[in-house]
């Protein structure tokens, strides 16, 4: 069965500064996309980077990047030089990439962005 | 529209109550997704359609609960005899290429349903 873990519940990091929010899942598929999503206290899911399995490359989105490592089946969010902006909860999400709709999603991480 | 439209945005009900929930997905997207989302977790998947087809319903919770999309663009969702565990944030979503790896998931700000 697919499953994906977050293991940090909640996080800090000071403006400016980088943050990893970690990601690891589980799954016996060969081909699987992974995504991340962030959800602000307003409630929006809001879309933020996708890796297909298969990728060669990390996904980058402007200060997002994903730090994907399949033998270890991790898929780690970086965002690089916070912004009060980027506090939210942000989800790690992980689909068959036949049906990328149908995502399992883990328990969330909060992040909380110090002024 | 913009982006993916959800009403009402709150619905309070009493148990025993039906109610239906409504999704208006971006224009021109083919597959549309209905998630439900309890406080402090993440979206549960409960059903998809690609057109008007319903192409899985495996994580509908039980049979008090169906989906449809009859002409391919606005789905509703209905949830029959509701129940207290019942309440929760029901989101739905949409994405241009059902399948496609690269195309995502755009969601709704969703409906927040109570069950009194």
């Amino acid at each position: 069965a697919q499953k994906i873990t977050q293991t940090q519940p909640g996080m800090f990091v000071q403006e400016k500064e980088a943050v990893t929010l970690d990601c690891t899942y589980d799954t016996s598929d060969p081909s699987y996309g992974l995504f991340w999503y962030k959800q602000p206290s307003s409630g929006e899911m809001i879309f933020l980077i996708y890796q297909g399995s298969y990728d060669q490359q990390n996904a980058t989105e402007g200060r997002y990047s994903l730090n994907f490592q399949k033998a270890r089946k991790s898929a780690n969010l970086v965002i690089s030089a916070s912004q009060l902006g980027d506090s939210a909860m942000y989800f790690c999400a992980m689909g068959p990439s036949g049906n990328t709709g149908k995502l399992i999603f883990g328990q969330g991480t909060t992040l909380q962005v110090k002024p | 529209g913009a982006g993916v439209s959800q009403s009402p945005r709150y619905k309070v009900t009493k148990r025993g109550q039906d109610v239906a929930l409504r999704c208006d997905p971006i224009s021109g997207h083919v597959s549309l997704y209905w998630y439900r989302q309890a406080l402090g977790q993440g979206p549960e998947f409960l059903t998809y359609f690609n057109y008007e087809a319903q192409q899985d319903k495996s994580g509908l919770p039980n049979d008090r609960f169906s989906a449809e999309r009859p002409e391919g663009s606005i789905s509703t969702l209905t949830i029959q005899r509701t129940e207290q565990r019942d309440s929760a944030m029901y989101r739905c979503a949409s994405s241009l290429y059902g399948g496609w790896g690269n195309s995502p998931l755009h969601f709704g700000n969703g409906t927040r349903l109570t069950v009194t």
